[in-house]
């Protein structure tokens, strides 16, 4: 079976540009989370969404949003995107919409210029 | 916010040295896990070790749960070149995992 897939690979992208990223889950999995990874910190928590509804949400700020779609994908859109946004970005799927078990994508690697 | 912590930041060894990183965590845990990452690319699950188990086994893997100091250890036991990585400890925080900032191992040949 594939894994949890995200695309772009990388991206780079222009201070004050937007960009959306994309994440489909194993199959049968209807939990997606999204992670944040900057340079030398571990995963930091943005959104779940489980059965296309928004089940948690990190501290983020409003430029960040996401939503789910009827065959479980997700994306992840970002506005205004600032220097700081520039991280890898994660996709995680689950069976539920408890945290546990959770199966990682490859990730995004974003670039803010 | 960074939930566990762990220690070292970073650990260098040869191939077939066993391999022990810690980690701290802040408040009560259902359970707690820990992934391997490899050049900055997705997590891989490595084992999860509940609240009430004090020890768990995977293969060259040992990890072991301290409730009351907080705190957990990873054991890879004859640690081969394969095992360089990155190592993260992750908490539950019902729909969020919550991650420590992670351990860099390397293992030289």
């Amino acid at each position: 079976d594939a894994g949890v897939t995200q695309s772009p690979t990388h991206l780079i992208k222009t201070r004050g540009q937007q960009v959306t990223l994309r994440c489909s889950p194993i199959s049968g999995h209807k939990s997606v989370s999204w992670y944040q990874q900057v340079l030398g910190q571990g995963p930091q928590f943005i959104f779940q969404y489980y059965e296309k509804e928004e089940r948690g949400r990190g501290n983020f700020p409003d430029r960040f949003s996401a939503r789910q779609f009827p065959n479980y994908s997700s994306e992840l859109n970002v506005n205004a995107l600032l220097l700081g946004d520039s991280a890898l970005y994660l996709c995680a799927s689950s069976h539920r919409d408890r945290s546990y078990e959770q199966y990682f994508g490859p990730g995004t690697r974003l670039t803010v210029t | 916010s960074q939930q566990g912590e762990e220690d070292p930041q970073a650990l260098s060894i040869q191939e077939g040295e066993n391999a022990t990183m810690n980690c701290s965590y802040k408040t009560s845990i259902n359970n707690l896990q820990w992934y391997r990452q490899n050049s900055g690319r997705g997590l891989v699950h490595l084992i999860l070790i509940r609240s009430n188990e004090r020890e768990k086994h995977s293969g060259r893997l040992r990890v072991t749960l301290d409730t009351s100091k907080k705190s957990s250890s990873l054991l890879i036991t004859a640690s081969r070149a394969a095992d360089t990585a990155s190592y993260f400890c992750a908490t539950d925080a019902w729909t969020a995992l919550i991650f420590g900032k992670g351990t860099t191992l390397s293992v030289s040949s």
